[in-house]
């Protein structure tokens, strides 16, 4: 079956500017999570989405918002995009039953802010 | 908040060697997830320990838990080129979703 999808691959923005970033599970996942990858801070957690509700969040400002779709689908926007935002942006599927459920890890998305 | 040290950070060997990677926290998971990631990719699962003292073998990777839950490593044996890519540990709990707490990741580079 299709693994996770992410669009676009690759994308530049200026300081200041808002992006959207999407992501598409594998068939009957329904928990969609997002990561911020960056060479300094390594994989950082950003949030997690189940059946459309937002579970879990990790620590990062509001400009950073998700949501997602009844297909389960998920978007993650930044607004007032600053230089320190460029990065590797994984979102990651799973079923899920429990914490030790496998994840699977879409290419993601790189971001650069100029 | 949980925080996982992973050492070391870089690892450049030759093609038959060993070599362990350490995964340390002060904090209990209840699970640890070893992943690999190749440039361009997304991390792909390699292990999942539950089970305080658990021992897994992946062909010439063994994984082991801490019996206190708090800490892993990854040895892995005659190292070869297709070995070569960044290494991740993740800590998860059953309280917390899927949300996964990573390492900072050992780059491994294996020269033929």
């Amino acid at each position: 079956k299709a693994g996770v999808t992410q669009t676009p691959r690759y994308l530049i923005k200026t300081r200041g500017q808002q992006v959207t970033l999407s992501c598409s599970p594998i068939s009957g996942h329904r928990s969609v999570s997002w990561y911020q990858q960056t060479p300094g801070q390594g994989l950082q957690f950003l949030f997690e989405y189940f059946s459309e509700t937002q579970r879990n969040k990790g620590n990062f400002p509001g400009r950073f918002s998700g949501r997602q779709f009844s297909n389960s689908r998920s978007e993650m926007n930044v607004s007032t995009l600053e230089l320190g935002d460029s990065a590797l942006y994984l979102c990651a599927s799973s079923l899920p039953v429990a914490s030790t459920d496998t994840q699977y890890f879409g290419p993601g998305t790189r971001l650069t802010v100029l | 908040t949980q925080l996982l040290e992973q050492s070391p950070q870089f690892l450049s060997i030759q093609e038959g060697e060993n070599l362990t990677v350490y995964c340390n926290s002060s904090s209990v998971f209840s699970s640890l997830q070893w992943y690999r990631q190749e440039p361009g990719e997304g991390p792909v699962l390699l292990v999942t320990v539950v089970t305080g003292g658990e021992v897994k073998k992946l062909k010439r990777l063994t994984f082991q838990f801490g019996d206190a839950r708090k800490d892993s490593s990854l040895h892995i044996t005659a190292a070869q080129p297709g070995d070569t890519g960044l290494y991740l540990c993740a800590g998860a709990n059953n309280n917390a979703g899927n949300m996964l707490t990573f390492g900072g990741g050992t780059r491994l580079m294996v020269k033929p």
